[in-house]
């Protein structure tokens, strides 16, 4: 298994401004995974960060709106970028150990 | 493009009763199949998962079963508790094994004392 934060745990920002969400991992992972989850909805993939490589984006998320760094192993961090309310949301990080996977807390963005 | 579906949406039961939660899957070729519980206003917990070649899994009071070639799981949880109230999700990872969980919408269970 493998254990993980993020910070902040919540945020309320303005529109337009910017947020950087960050992920540290107890143990050093390949895989890292941003998600977002809009209120009242399921999980979507934004991106999936390996260290070393550039972030591979899904469908429908940009690197322009949603940077994202990985230095080294067990760290990474998500920027929100220009945010409008349809920008609240939770967003977790996942990390893949062996065949599972598992989440942080989450962040609680809320864009007035 | 594989789509994850969960019902019932929302299920209410009185506590000790045994439930079965359902997620079925389009596309039949997947890695694994991973359920998460979420509680709310938090992260998920993974509870269980199945390999792709793995009829079933158990811990404790769950037991998840995987039909792949009909594109269905189960999760059996046994003896409900109020503890047990939370969402539960279903996920699949692709045959590429790209490690990109595809997400079903969730069963929200409340368990009553």
């Amino acid at each position: 298994s493998a254990v993980i934060s993020q910070k902040p745990s919540r945020d309320i920002c303005q529109r337009g401004t910017s947020l950087t969400i960050q992920c540290q991992v107890d143990s050093q992972v390949t895989m890292m995974f941003w998600y977002r989850q809009q209120p009242g909805q399921s999980l979507t993939l934004i991106a999936t960060a390996n260290q070393g490589s550039e972030a591979t984006y899904e469908s429908g998320f940009v690197i322009d709106k949603f940077p994202i760094s990985r230095p080294n192993l067990t760290f990474s961090t998500l920027t929100v970028s220009n945010m409008s309310p349809e920008d609240s949301s939770i967003y977790l990080c996942s990390v893949k150990t062996g065949y599972e996977q598992f989440f942080g807390p989450g962040t609680r963005l809320t864009v007035l | 493009k594989q789509e994850v579906t969960q019902i019932p949406a929302a299920l209410s039961v009185p506590e000790g009763e045994n439930l079965v939660l359902n997620c079925s899957f389009t596309d039949s070729a997947i890695y694994n199949l991973q359920w998460f519980r979420q509680d709310p206003g938090k992260g998920l917990t993974s509870l269980l998962l199945i390999q792709s070649s793995q009829r079933e899994q158990t811990s404790g009071r769950l037991n998840a079963s995987l039909d792949k070639s009909s594109g269905r799981s189960t999760l059996y949880i046994a003896a409900s508790q109020p503890g047990d109230s939370a969402t539960y999700l279903c996920a699949v990872v692709g045959s590429s094994n790209t490690g990109k969980l595809i997400f079903g919408q969730g069963t929200t269970l409340q368990v009553k004392p």
